[in-house]
């Protein structure tokens, strides 16, 4: 089945500073690559998402890119504000079909 | 619109108790999931419903059943709770048509002792 692996675990940077989040999946088949942040006692809500068939997608300060040939995908987030202090996962499906997630980075965004 | 409601947000059981995690949704999503998370691991999904009357196991199943009472509730039940089932419960349900975003309910902490 499908393995994602995350990195970083966790992520400290300065508010204004660009934050980079990196992801690698096993399944050649997935065609299918969310972001979502996790709030304090909250659950995970999606931010932004990737198909196969595209290489970037931007959303405002969120960015979203996709190697498909080494198999890693990665989340941008610049101008950092401490809002963005969150949980973020990503994860890897085949459409239609069950994800799986990474493990998870803690993201903290220091005034 | 509420989106999807767990009950209730927090837990403690003693081993060998039972009891059942509620989910419903608003959205007339057709799937619904179950995931634990814990520590340094992520979600894994623990059993999954396609569609009413559909159940199917996920990664992590042993130990929990599923009811899909209707479109709306899925529910998650633990027979005998053992403490490696402490951890933080997310129901979810999906939108299938054009997208496969997952929407989360606000989780279930539950803690066996």
């Amino acid at each position: 089945g499908e393995n994602v692996e995350q990195h970083p675990s966790t992520l400290s940077v300065q508010e204004g500073d660009s934050a980079v989040i990196k992801c690698t999946y096993s399944d050649s088949a997935s065609n299918y690559f969310p972001w979502y942040k996790q709030e304090l006692g909250k659950g995970p809500q999606l931010i932004i998402d990737i198909r196969s068939n595209v290489g970037e997608k931007k959303d405002q300060r969120i960015a979203v890119t996709l190697n498909k040939t080494a198999k890693h995908f990665s989340l941008h987030i610049t101008e950092t504000q401490p809002e963005d202090s969150a949980v973020y996962f990503c994860a890897a499906s085949i459409w239609n079909n069950d994800m799986r997630f990474g493990a998870g980075t803690r993201l903290t965004v220091k005034p | 619109n509420a989106g999807v409601t767990q009950t209730p947000k927090f837990q403690v059981l003693k081993t060998g108790q039972s009891m059942t995690l509620q989910c419903a949704q608003d959205m007339n999503h057709n799937s619904m999931y179950w995931y634990r998370q814990d520590p340094g691991m992520g979600l894994r999904l623990i059993y999954y419903s396609a569609s009413e009357g559909t159940t199917d196991k996920g990664e992590v199943p042993n130990g929990y059943n599923v009811s899909r009472l209707n479109k709306r509730e899925f529910s998650l039940r633990l027979e005998s709770a053992a403490p490696s089932q402490t951890s933080v419960y997310f129901c979810a349900s999906r939108v299938e048509i054009a997208k496969n975003i997952q929407y989360f309910g606000a989780g279930t902490r539950l803690s066996v002792l």
